[in-house]
């Protein structure tokens, strides 16, 4: 089936300006996560979604960031007021939930975001 | 907090080479490990784990051993082909739940015919 997609691939704002990137896991995966690669930089953790709420957002950087997921589907990373430091590649991942026990997590290819 | 530290790149390799990529951790307890790679235009895979010491996680000729006495988790394959050139990143699952991966801040691999 179809994997974790992103939107859009590339993105290139003006300072100030705000930003939504967009998700779409994979059917099914009730999880899902948010994480941000800065150049030379591993990935950072911003959030991660259970359905539709988020019982961790520890890694948001500031108020200038925020996320929703509806419908247990898509999520929303929306990016208020872009800062030069907030040029990344933000990447989402999805699984499925089986409590405590590891699943997998599956990446999307990123959206690379870029602010002048 | 939980981290890892991996050696950093490019490493630039003839095909057929060894090769190592080296990890460490710190961490509360003994956590799940992990290499993922990004091929060039492509997404992150889970390319092989290991959830508890003396573990070893083996997929596609690659292999890392759960090294709990040298908080260690080192990447290794005997012969590279070009195909490998990618990305890999050393992860360990954060010991505080919600099953988030902390990674390391990945290692460019370049395999030359």
């Amino acid at each position: 089936g179809a994997g974790v997609s992103q939107s859009p691939s590339n993105k290139v704002t003006e300072k100030g300006k705000d930003v939504e990137l967009r998700c779409d896991p994979i059917s099914g995966h009730t999880a899902l996560y948010w994480y941000r690669q800065r150049l030379g930089q591993g990935l950072e953790f911003l959030i991660y979604f259970q359905g539709n709420s988020a019982p961790d957002k520890s890694g948001l950087p500031s108020d200038r960031f925020s996320a929703e997921r509806t419908g247990e589907s898509v999520s929303t990373l929306t990016i208020q007021r872009t800062q030069q430091e907030d040029s990344a590649v933000y990447l989402c991942a999805s699984r499925s939930f089986s409590g405590s026990s590891y699943n997998e997590q599956f990446f999307g290819p990123g959206t690379r975001l870029t602010v002048l | 907090g939980d981290s890892v530290t991996q050696m950093e790149g490019p490493v630039t390799l003839s095909e057929e080479a060894f090769l190592t990529i080296n990890c460490t951790y710190t961490a509360t307890g003994y956590p799940s490990l992990f290499w993922y790679v990004q091929y060039p235009g492509e997404g992150l895979q889970l390319l092989l784990k290991a959830t508890k010491a003396d573990d070893k996680g083996s997929n596609k000729g690659f292999e890392a051993t759960y090294r709990k006495e040298t908080t260690s988790f080192h990447l290794e394959k005997g012969s590279v082909q070009v195909s490998d050139s990618a990305v890999y990143f050393c992860a360990l699952l954060f010991s505080g739940g919600y099953n988030k991966l902390i990674f390391g801040a990945g290692t460019r691999l370049a395999v030359h015919p």
